[in-house]
This record gives C-alpha cells, sequence and structure tokens, in this order.
C-alpha cells in the first residue's frame, strides 16, 4: 500500500519569504500526485496534479507553483508568500484507480 | 460554482443510533464518489467508494447510497460511535486521465456518549 510523506509538519513564515513544502510517496512506481489546500473552516481546493516526471497541470491561478523532479517526489513552492497562502496542505497519491490516499498534511501561517 | 455540496455543516447523533451525511452533486460527468473522514491537523482518511454503475456499496458500519437521478448520495454509518466524531467530506470525480476529486465543504459529525 501507499505511503505518503509530507514535511515540515508544520511552518511559520513572514510574508514575502519563499516556500518549499515537500511530498514523497513509497510503496508504488509512476503514482498520479496531488497538492491540495485546506483554507479554515472550508473544503479541500485543488491546486496541481502531475500524471508523471515534468508533468504539472495548474487547477487555480494563484502564487504557488509545483515541480516533480522524480517519480515520487512533489514539490510546491512559492517565491513570495501572502498573508491568503496561509492553510493546511495535503498531498495525494493515486495509482490508476479513482481512489487518492492523503499524507499528514503540512499547517502553513503566514505572518 | 460548487459542484459537490453538503449543505449540513453539523450533526450530532446518539452513540449507537444511525448517523446519516448527505452529499449533493451538479455535474453528470461524475462517475465515482469518495466519503473521507478527517480529523483536525491531520491528512483525510479514505472510507468508502460507489462507482455510478452501483447504488450501494457497503463496508462495515458503513454503506454509501448512490441516487443518479436525483444526484445524490449518503452515507450512512451504523451504529455511529464516539471515535465516528470528525469531518465527513464527500467527493466526486469524473473520467480523465488523472481523476480530480471535487470536494464537499465537510460536514462535522458527533457522536454523543
Amino acid at each position: 500500500s501507499q505511503t505518503i510523506h509530507q514535511w515540515p509538519a508544520t511552518l511559520v513564515q513572514p510574508v514575502g519569504s519563499p516556500l518549499s513544502l515537500e511530498c514523497t510517496v513509497e510503496g508504488t512506481s509512476n503514482p498520479n500526485l496531488y497538492w491540495y489546500r485546506q483554507a479554515a473552516g472550508r473544503g479541500l481546493q485543488l491546486l496541481f496534479y502531475s500524471v508523471g516526471i515534468g508533468q504539472i497541470s495548474s487547477e487555480v491561478p494563484q502564487n504557488l507553483s509545483a515541480s516533480r523532479p522524480q517519480d515520487r517526489q512533489f514539490i510546491l513552492s512559492s517565491k513570495k508568500l501572502l498573508l491568503s497562502d496561509s492553510g493546511f496542505y495535503l498531498c495525494a497519491s493515486s495509482k490508476g484507480e479513482e481512489t487518492q490516499y492523503f499524507g499528514p498534511g503540512t499547517r502553513l501561517l503566514v505572518l | 460554482d460548487q459542484q459537490v455540496k453538503q449543505n449540513s455543516p453539523s450533526l450530532s447523533v446518539q452513540e449507537g443510533r444511525i448517523s446519516i451525511l448527505n452529499c449533493d452533486y451538479t455535474n453528470s460527468m461524475f462517475d465515482y464518489f469518495l466519503w473521507y473522514k478527517k480529523y483536525p491537523a491531520e491528512g483525510p482518511t479514505f472510507l468508502i467508494s460507489i462507482s455510478s454503475i452501483k447504488d450501494k456499496n457497503e463496508d462495515g458500519r458503513f454503506t454509501v447510497f448512490l441516487n443518479k437521478s436525483a444526484k445524490h448520495l449518503s452515507l450512512h454509518i451504523v451504529p455511529s460511535q464516539p471515535g465516528d466524531s470528525a469531518v465527513y467530506f464527500c467527493a466526486a470525480s469524473a473520467p480523465g486521465s488523472a481523476r480530480q476529486l471535487t470536494f464537499g465543504s465537510g460536514t462535522q459529525l458527533t457522536v454523543l456518549p
């Protein structure tokens, strides 16, 4: 079965600083990978997804970007954080099936 | 435009009774539906799913019902336990290379002892 790792678990960053969140997957190869954000009291919003190395699709225009440098590594980045980037960021993985499995998440607070 | 809606932000149920969580969708292309359970500061945990070719799927205490004509699905938990207290999200996907999920806004279930 798939295991999804995310780090850091919690991050406090000042406005204007850069961001790098990492997600790695164990137990599968060539998965579809996803980044979601959950704002306080809201549902999960899909930010990016990737069906293979170097392939990134963006769902919403924003201050963030994603990269997939290796098969089981998915990175979420920003050059300059905004207050509105605060939230709970979740990485998910699926393997040629409809069910996505989620990592533990990263709580980001931008001050 | 919310394609997946959970109109009840919260639900309280007595332990041992049935919990029924509801979800509506508008996109007729959706053909796969899932329920996730989420605790604060943790990632969602997959609970149960259903394909549009079925109208019911059961797994232990959890049963999902799908009414395609009404574009409605529900999750039944019987009997409810205090450990079931969490936020429940329904999600839907349509055919495509990445099977992106569209989530509802969630329902906070509280099971009272």
